[in-house]
């Protein structure tokens, strides 16, 4: 089946920095969302994108759907503690009801 | 509070012995679905249901089966569970109007 390719991999960062992750594909999509899982737990919606171009922010975080609509963004600024987690992204190419496609998962690490 | 259940959380089991996972939601949504989830692969979808009796395969049914046959439930069935089934799996479901609502995973180990 199709997949996203997400990157980087693994990020270990300092607290205070600010991250940024991508999502990329060879496919349009219609819908982007990013997902974050906490250790031990299941993915948790961060932001949810349906208009290219659309830039959404919650809290510390902003996702941005790409014109292309081929990719999406996700930054997140001055890092602390908590954001410890594997992020993923995931796209639906379809209408409302189509299958969700993953991200391999960008792993982060932050060093008080 | 809205949620998505899944039992049991951590399992055990021998090669070839049946195992039901069950997941169970409290928002009466429509859509639900199941995900393995491997290093460096991310979440695949095994099977999906879009409501009662309608199941689909996803990107990697063998080996599973699932029902729904009540719209809060959708267990997924290993009839003759294989080492390369060991896996943290996840249930998630959905409305039209809301984005996938995940359990909090079911890790299984098949030795």
């Amino acid at each position: 089946g199709q997949q996203l390719n997400q990157s980087p991999q693994s990020m270990f960062i300092q607290e205070g920095e600010d991250v940024s992750m991508n999502c990329t594909s060879s496919s349009i999509f219609n819908t982007w969302l990013w997902y974050k899982q906490d250790p031990g737990e299941g993915p948790v919606l961060l932001i949810a994108l349906y208009k290219a171009g659309e830039l959404t922010s919650n809290g510390r975080l902003t996702a941005q759907f790409g014109i292309t609509r081929k990719d999406s963004f996700l930054n997140i600024s001055a890092s602390i503690p908590s954001d410890v987690g594997i992020y993923f992204c995931a796209g639906r190419q379809s209408s409302n009801t189509g299958k969700l496609i993953f991200g391999q998962g960008t792993t982060l690490q932050v060093k008080p | 509070e809205a949620q998505v259940t899944q039992n049991p959380r951590y399992l055990i089991t021998v090669t070839g012995k049946k195992l039901t996972v069950t997941c169970s939601q409290n928002m009466n949504h429509e859509y639900m679905s199941w995900y393995r989830q491997d290093p460096g692969l991310g979440l695949r979808q095994i099977y999906y249901s879009m409501n009662v009796e309608v199941t689909d395969k996803g990107d990697v049914p063998e080996g599973y089966k699932v029902s729904r046959k009540e719209k809060r439930n959708f267990p997924l069935i290993l009839e003759s569970p294989s080492p390369n089934q060991t896996s943290l799996y996840f249930c998630a479901s959905r409305s039209m109007n809301t984005e996938a609502f995940f359990g909090q995973g079911t890790r299984l180990t098949v030795v």
